[in-house]
């Protein structure tokens, strides 16, 4: 059972544009919900979190809203470049042993 | 990367072989964790650690043993393996609570 949902599972945004990625989750006991950025032959690596108790977390152009109320979360790319282009992941953990529940990705591609 | 290397990095074998990925850190950090990434599932917990010789089933544990006798070292055995274990194997550790996964380079196993 996905408990994580993530869309779109790929994206194509032209340089300067906004890239939207959107996830929910239904375990409402998810406390802490971090965005991974991987590129290709490489692993995951954080990019930015949220806890829920804030309804949005911004990190250079890297922007989480968060809608505790929808159980939903989305990462905002603003300006995005070339470079951003990698696979994003959300997910959501409950603490303790910070075992983490992956979305299923989202492939960006940013075209010049 | 956060001191994390895994071992060996690609691995061709046939089915019914017993295989072993081993995951070394440096950082001391008390969890470890191994994930599979398929296309379309996203990273699936196969089973982490959380002390030495403390180990836990993940969400996709069943074909899947590990072993941790050392604070640095996990291994992940497949008992016999079979080709639906074909994937990208990530180790990953983290400090526990709400604390940032760092993750291995991957190990890329093909069962033949």
């Amino acid at each position: 059972q996905q408990q994580v949902k993530q869309s779109p599972q790929s994206l194509i945004v032209q340089k300067g544009g906004i890239s939207i990625i959107n996830c929910a989750y239904e375990n409402t006991a998810f406390d802490y919900f971090p965005w991974y950025q991987q590129f290709p032959g490489k692993g995951p690596a954080l990019l930015i979190a949220i806890r829920p108790d804030v309804s949005e977390k911004k990190e250079g152009r890297f922007t989480i809203s968060f809608n505790k109320s929808a159980k939903q979360f989305s990462l905002h790319i603003m300006d995005s470049q070339p470079g951003d282009s990698a696979t994003y992941f959300c997910a959501a953990n409950t603490g303790t042993a910070s075992k983490l529940t992956f979305g299923t990705g989202t492939r960006l591609q940013v075209t010049l | 990367d956060a001191g994390i290397t895994q071992s060996p990095r690609h691995k061709v074998t046939e089915t019914g072989t017993p295989v072993t990925l081993r995951c070394h850190q440096t950082e001391n950090h008390r969890y470890m964790y191994w994930y599979r990434q398929d296309p379309g599932h996203g990273l699936r917990l196969i089973h982490y650690s959380y002390g030495v010789k403390d180990t836990d089933k993940g969400e996709v544990s069943d074909g899947y043993s590990v072993s941790r006798s050392k604070t640095e070292d996990f291994l992940l055995t497949l008992e016999s393996a079979t080709s639906s274990q074909t994937s990208v194997y990530f180790c990953a550790i983290s400090e526990g609570g709400h604390g940032t996964q760092y993750f291995g380079p991957g190990t890329r196993l093909l069962v033949l």
